[in-house]
């Protein structure tokens, strides 16, 4: 059974330009989450989407967005990109929100110069 | 603002010991609590995981412990190996005021375990 797959793994960006990210989940999950880690800030919760709609929002300014698609698969974008967007972002999928356990992976490392 | 406490930062044991990491909450709606390790490279990867109706749980060499009135789990590595060298993070997640599933996933900030031989 295959996991979480995110592309790229990883990418270099100039600020001020834009990124979007792909996350593919588990086979059958249909809820999908992002996540950003960075070493000061730690693991960060920035949206979960099930079913097509946003499930649920953290506290990141609205540079940051996300849809899913029909297939469950998900994109995440950032928009005018920051030197302090530089981060590990982590996709996370599980069956339904009924389901506990989130399954990651392992991330698209972004680095803006 | 910090929901979850974790510590210490860094924990070196050596092979064969017990490593125990803390973790401390302040949500009291808080209703699920994993642990979560994650090698350099990967996504972290679900360990074990507790609800609060229990005090205990242990699955192989690891043990949550659960105190309530503390507000207080913590996770025990028996018989650390070296192969147990990694970043583990607990985290917790509240019931959905849909009450159809849990919320997103609150991490503590992380320990990076060393284990020596």
């Amino acid at each position: 059974k295959a996991g979480v797959t995110q592309t790229p793994r990883y990418l270099i960006k100039t600020r001020g330009q834009q990124v979007t990210l792909s996350c593919s989940p588990i086979s059958g999950h249909r809820s999908v989450s992002w996540y950003q880690q960075t070493p000061g800030q730690g693991l960060q919760f920035l949206f979960e989407y099930f079913s097509e709609t946003q499930r649920n929002k953290g506290n990141f300014p609205g540079r940051f967005s996300g849809r899913q698609f029909s297939n469950s698969r998900s994109e995440m974008n950032v928009s005018t990109l920051e030197l302090g967007d530089s981060a590990l972002y982590l996709c996370a999928s599980r069956g339904t929100p009924t389901n506990y356990g989130y399954t990651f992976g392992s991330g698209t490392r972004l680095t803006v110069v | 603002q910090q929901q979850v406490k974790q510590s210490p930062q860094s924990l070196i044991v050596q092979k064969g010991g017990i490593s125990i990491i803390n973790c401390a909450y302040e949500n009291t709606a808080f209703d699920y609590f994993p642990w979560y390790q994650q090698f350099p490279g990967k996504g972290p990867a679900l360990l074990i995981a507790i609800r609060p109706d229990v005090s205990e749980k242990k699955e192989g060499r690891f043990t949550i412990s659960f105190n309530k009135s503390a507000k207080q789990f913590s996770l025990h590595i028996m018989d650390s190996q070296p192969g147990d060298s990694a970043t583990y993070f607990c985290a917790a997640s509240i019931k959905a005021l849909s009450n159809f599933g849990n919320e997103k996933l609150t991490f503590g900030t992380g320990t990076r375990l060393t284990i020596i031989p």
